[in-house]
């Protein structure tokens, strides 16, 4: 019973390297999101999906695209990495409405440099 | 705009007694509530939600308060543990909940 997995835990870019930080999950959830956390800033929504090819963009979807090709992976891609993109990312999942909890997972902490 | 603020960056209090958390929100649209508590190197986890049809909600030893009139919605731990040392963030949303709308989050130190 994994829950979320996000890889990797850590990365450091240099400005202009492009990736791809991984987020699966196995417990069958339709509803799934990407958060960054910054300090003094709480947790900012990137981008949701409800379902398998369904997405939509969150309040800072900037440089940042996902794709939802199945109902367990959520990969969000940094198209050209940015300084500001330090931030540590996290993924989210529910089965039903978040309103009934989403679970997180752990954490990637990304810094570019 | 923040749309959803935790004006208390930080909150201590000794164990046993009350721990008071307080969030306040402008979106008039917003239907659901929720708080979550963040331990350092780890996801935020689920601990308690309200509905906007009801203005109290108890879960063991946290309560969560909803004041539609003032936007304002509190999460009450009595009594507080040094386990609860974390940071907690409030959470809303609207129009079904597809997308949640964090604060800034609270560090609530509880000293033994």
């Amino acid at each position: 019973n994994a829950g979320v997995t996000q890889t990797p835990k850590f990365q450091v870019l240099k400005t202009g390297q492009s990736m791809t930080l991984q987020c699966a999950q196995d417990m069958n959830h339709e509803y799934m999101s990407w958060y960054r956390q910054d300090p003094g800033m709480g947790l900012r929504l990137i981008h949701y999906s409800v379902g398998a090819g369904i997405t939509d963009q969150g309040e800072v979807p900037n440089g940042y695209n996902v794709s939802r090709s199945t109902t367990e992976d959520f990969p969000l891609r940094l198209l050209s990495a940015a300084p500001s993109q330090t931030s540590v990312y996290f993924c989210a999942s529910s089965y039903d409405s978040p309103n009934y909890g989403y679970t997180f997972g752990s954490g990637t902490r990304l810094t570019v440099v | 705009d923040q749309q959803v603020k935790q004006n208390s960056p930080s909150l201590s209090v000794q164990e046993g007694r009350i721990s008071i958390l307080n969030c306040d929100y402008t979106n008039s649209m917003f239907d659901y509530f929720l708080w979550y508590k963040k331990y350092p190197a780890e996801g935020p986890t689920f601990l308690i939600s309200i509905s906007s049809i009801k203005d109290k909600n108890e879960d063991g030893r946290f309560t969560v308060f909803l004041n539609k009139s003032a936007k304002h919605l509190s999460l009450h731990i009595v009594p507080s543990q040094p386990g609860d040392s974390a940071v907690y963030f409030c959470a809303a949303s609207a129009f079904g909940g597809s997308r949640l709308t964090f604060g800034e989050g609270t560090q609530l130190t509880v000293n033994p």
